[in-house]
């Protein structure tokens, strides 16, 4: 099946860092991503649409200048959290759409990545 | 939008079936998902119905009524391993993207 994988698994960092997540399709392309976050005992909450070789789309009240996301190529998107605040700590998501084949409704969700902001 | 609602937790025994209920209202429905996710980990896929029905997978079965805007998850033979969350969610027509409820923890005891 298809796989999808994130790095990394867990981070710590400090308050007013910038940290970098890494979404990658190991045995697909993927033409678009999706980012999720998702806080203790809460849904997923989508935040963006990432499609290769174009700008991403925000969802409502998610700011597109804190969360910068880039899918540079078929089977990486990258999502940057700017300038990290304590609120900030969450579980990030992503998942990927193959372009091609498989069932239309299908998307493969990575592993998570724990962010902690202190 | 979408307003999605299901029960917050649940307790059963090992052994035992469980159903897990979903309701849903929606403008334009076009598929109900559920996903099972541990903590900490990313969700997996279990069952998408779109039409109305009962669609059994091994252990798992789904149902789903559109007129009342309602679907369970039932579980069979419950395993301790089956201690999860179980989330539904909803896609609206011209969207990819499914809309996630808030999940049902459920806890299995011996």
């Amino acid at each position: 099946g298809a796989v999808v994988s994130q790095h990394p698994s867990w981070v710590i960092c400090k308050s007013g860092t910038s940290v970098k997540i890494e979404c990658r399709s190991l045995d697909f392309q993927a033409t678009t991503m999706f980012w999720y976050r998702q806080f203790p005992k809460q849904s997923l909450m989508l935040m963006a649409t990432s499609n290769e070789g174009s700008k991403a789309t925000y969802e409502q009240g998610v700011e597109k200048d804190k969360f910068l996301i880039n899918h540079a190529s078929l089977t990486l998107s990258t999502l940057t959290v700017t300038s990290a605040h304590p609120e900030d700590s969450s579980f990030y998501i992503c998942s990927a759409k193959g372009s091609g084949g498989g069932k239309p409704y299908e998307q493969f969700f990575g592993p998570g990545t724990r962010l902690t902001v202190l | 939008g979408q307003n999605i609602d299901q029960p917050t937790e649940m307790t059963a025994t090992e052994g035992a079936i469980v159903q897990i209920n979903c309701t849903y209202q929606t403008s334009g429905f076009n598929g109900l998902f559920w996903y099972q996710q541990h903590a900490g980990e990313a969700p997996t896929f279990l069952s998408y119905n779109v039409l109305d029905g009962l669609e059994e997978k091994g252990r798992f079965s789904s149902f789903l009524s559109r007129s009342k805007g309602y679907s369970y998850l039932l579980l069979k033979e419950l395993q301790m391993k089956d201690s999860a969350s179980y989330l539904c969610a909803v896609r609206e027509e011209g969207s990819y993207i499914p809309t996630f409820g808030r999940g049902t923890s459920l806890i299995v005891h011996p």
